[in-house]
């Protein structure tokens, strides 16, 4: 158990519809990172938050959102979905913002769209 | 351009035979950071090995070391005594710093799939 805990594991749901995605960090850990992982586009980072304000953005689309709230854990919004959105969401956290630090992940959202 | 290339998408190796995992990057900073990342077929991502540009020596974790050459900007992971559970998804990855003073994310190659056969 890495201590990051993702929920839930799987999920399936239509084109169209809106799903949120949760991540709690590692105790202490005040940045929370989600990252993609496709076929096509491999491990994508999205979007950085530390301690509760937005810190960083990746290749997120404007359909994806996230927040971060006061107890730390933090969602990922996806909404209008499509078939190239499914994909391993992951979570990482970590105890700063500063360089250089490493990572811990969860074990991943598998969102499937049909 | 890419800024990490893994170029062996896939190996066979012999089990207790050593591997070279091999990563290039491409960056222009002076201060960077180079990791891998181990993905068994579970799916989740399992921190290996960690390696500072600054850093003089290369990075060892266990039976896990970082042939680090940064002049050719090579970071290749080594795994040595190779065991038929390091079969998985090998990503090597780069963390640079950005204008804000932190970090931003990890910047991953497109992988390596190492099959370790008995």
């Amino acid at each position: 158990d890495s201590g990051v805990t993702q929920t839930p594991k799987h999920l399936i749901t239509a084109t169209g519809q809106r799903v949120t995605l949760r991540c709690s960090p590692r105790s202490g850990d005040l940045s929370v990172y989600w990252y993609q992982q496709s076929l096509d586009q491999g491990l994508q980072f999205l979007i950085q938050y530390y301690n509760g304000e937005e810190r960083a953005k990746g290749n997120i689309l404007e359909r994806f959102s996230a927040q971060q709230f006061p107890d730390l854990h933090s969602e990922l919004n996806l909404s209008s979905l499509e078939l190239g959105d499914s994909a391993l969401y992951f979570c990482a956290s970590s105890v700063g913002d500063s360089f250089p630090l490493g990572y811990t992940f969860g074990s991943g959202t598998r969102l499937t769209v049909v | 351009a890419q800024k990490i290339t893994q170029t062996q998408p896939g190996m066979f190796v012999q089990e207790k035979e050593a591997v070279t995992l091999d990563c290039t990057y491409d960056t222009s900073d002076q201060s960077y950071g180079l990791f891998w990342y181990k993905q068994p077929s579970s799916g989740e991502m399992i921190f290996l090995i960690y390696q500072g540009s600054y850093d003089e020596q290369n990075a060892t974790e266990g039976r896990y070391s970082l042939n680090f050459q940064k002049a050719r900007k090579s970071a290749n992971l080594v795994i040595s005594a190779s065991q038929l559970g390091d079969s998985a998804m090998y990503f090597c990855a780069m963390r640079e710093p950005y204008s804000g003073g932190g970090a931003d994310g990890l910047t991953f190659g497109k992988g390596t799939h190492l099959i370790i056969q008995p």
